[in-house]
């Protein structure tokens, strides 16, 4: 079965560095997405990506975040400079529509910052 | 937005006993899927299921969308079935809310 896939595991990095998470969606898939997930808490929306473009984005996608498209497979979230509080899981998901449609996920990137 | 509650928070099971995990929610949707989170915070889909009834070996859900429920059932349970079980809704455009989880505890 096709998987979204995720790079690094798992990254520790210091306060104030950027860091990149990468994603590899589901071939076939439009719609692309990240995820955050706190230590013991639920996880959230941070924002959803269609046709190269922010389709929709949370409260906490603030200007220190961004997400791109470099070329046909990858899909990149960029964190310009980490602060304490980005300490977490990030997923990466992908869907073949944005409505009603599997949205499927990746393994996750645990991200340290200290 | 739409909330979502899970109940209840936590569960200890017997490894054979049956379970049933409830998911409400406060407005309609047109996605709803439950995930297994593993000791490893992998997010593994169990189901897709805004409304009927799916089965999936020992899994099982069913979601009444016009009550704005959904449920999930565990049978024979086993060891591998301890994590969080995650419920997620959404009204468009791939925006899933998740639910604040169900730990599950399968003791052999």
């Amino acid at each position: 079965e096709p998987e979204v896939t995720q790079t690094p595991s798992h990254q520790v990095t210091q306060m104030g560095q950027e860091v990149i998470l990468r994603c590899v969606p589901i071939s076939n898939h439009l719609y692309f997405y990240w995820y955050r997930q706190i230590l013991g808490q639920k996880v959230e929306f941070l924002v959803s990506f269609y046709n190269n473009e922010i389709s929709e984005k949370s409260e906490i996608f603030d200007d220190q975040f961004s997400v791109e498209r470099p070329d046909g497979s990858n899909f990149t979230l960029k964190i310009r400079s980490t602060k304490l509080e980005d300490s977490a899981m990030y997923f990466c998901a992908s869907s073949p529509s944005g409505t009603a449609d599997t949205i499927y996920f990746g393994e996750g990137s645990w991200l340290t910052v200290v | 937005g739409i909330q979502v509650e899970q109940s209840p928070p936590d569960l200890i099971l017997q490894e054979g006993a049956n379970s049933t995990l409830r998911c409400n929610f406060s407005d309609s949707v047109n996605n709803l899927q439950w995930f297994h989170q593993n000791p490893w915070g992998q997010l593994i889909n169990l189901f897709y299921i805004p409304s009927g009834t799916k089965q999936n070996g020992r899994l099982s859900a069913t979601t009444v969308a016009t009550e704005r429920y959904s449920l999930l059932y565990i049978s024979s349970s086993q060891t591998t079935d301890s994590g969080v079980y995650f419920c997620a809704v959404g009204g468009g455009w791939g925006k899933l809310q998740f639910g604040a989880g169900t730990q599950v505890v399968v003791t052999p």
